[in-house]
């Protein structure tokens, strides 16, 4: 079956301009998940949907950063004034329910000029 | 204690070799556990799941210890395309989430 899908795949924005992400979970997955991942780091935990419920946003690094996931399936990252700390992969998952496995998009690779 | 830890290595082996790794974490009360691989550039994929006392999958063995917390991936008969980062994944405090340790490299070379 279809897996999780991300676009864009790769996105060059200049320093300042607003970004948006998109993730399409695998149907009928309930939990969605964004995670960034810089250059030879490890996983960086953003924000977590789960069904209705209020997102755990815990995770995001400013106020600059944003997300919605509209009626339960697609989800939208928006990073707003673009910062070149914001460089790097920013990847979604999905799972069946909350810390059940979980299953991962292929990324969008975002560079901050 | 953090709540994922793992030896970053690298590892290097020779193919056919065995290589085990190992991972703590600190919530005892988890009661599941992953590990993921991750290619060079490419998505975390999950290699396997951890309920019990352990798993094994052909080559690839994973241990809980739930006394020590830790748990272990042994990879017997080492293949090149083993190459990856292994990431050991364990269920934050709230259950909520799932931590992502920052991973083990492995090198197989033949």
């Amino acid at each position: 079956g279809a897996g999780v899908s991300q676009s864009p795949s790769n996105k060059v924005t200049e320093k300042g301009k607003d970004v948006e992400l998109r993730c399409d979970p695998i149907s009928g997955h309930t939990a969605l998940y964004w995670y960034r991942q810089s250059l030879g780091q490890g996983l960086e935990f953003l924000i977590y949907f789960q069904g209705n419920s209020a997102p755990d946003k815990s995770g995001l690094p400013s106020d600059r950063f944003s997300a919605e996931r509209t009626g339960g399936s697609v989800s939208t990252l928006t990073i707003q004034r673009t910062q070149q700390e914001d460089s790097a992969v920013y990847l979604c998952a999905s799972s069946f329910d909350r810390a059940y496995e979980q299953y991962f998009g292929p990324g969008t690779r975002l560079t901050v000029t | 204690r953090k709540e994922v830890e793992q030896d970053p290595g690298p590892f290097n082996v020779p193919e056919g070799a065995t290589v085990a790794f190992n991972c703590t974490y600190s919530n005892s009360a988890s009661q599941s556990f992953f590990w993921y691989r991750q290619d060079c550039r490419k998505e975390p994929k999950l290699l396997m799941s951890v309920y019990s006392s352990g798993n094994e999958d052909g080559r690839f063995t994973a241990q809980l210890n739930r006394a020590s917390q830790y748990i272990s991936l042994l990879i017997r008969d080492s293949k090149l395309s083993d190459s990856a980062t292994y990431l050991c994944v364990v269920p934050n405090q709230a259950g909520t989430a799932l931590i992502f340790g920052k991973g083990t490299t492995l090198s197989v070379s033949s």
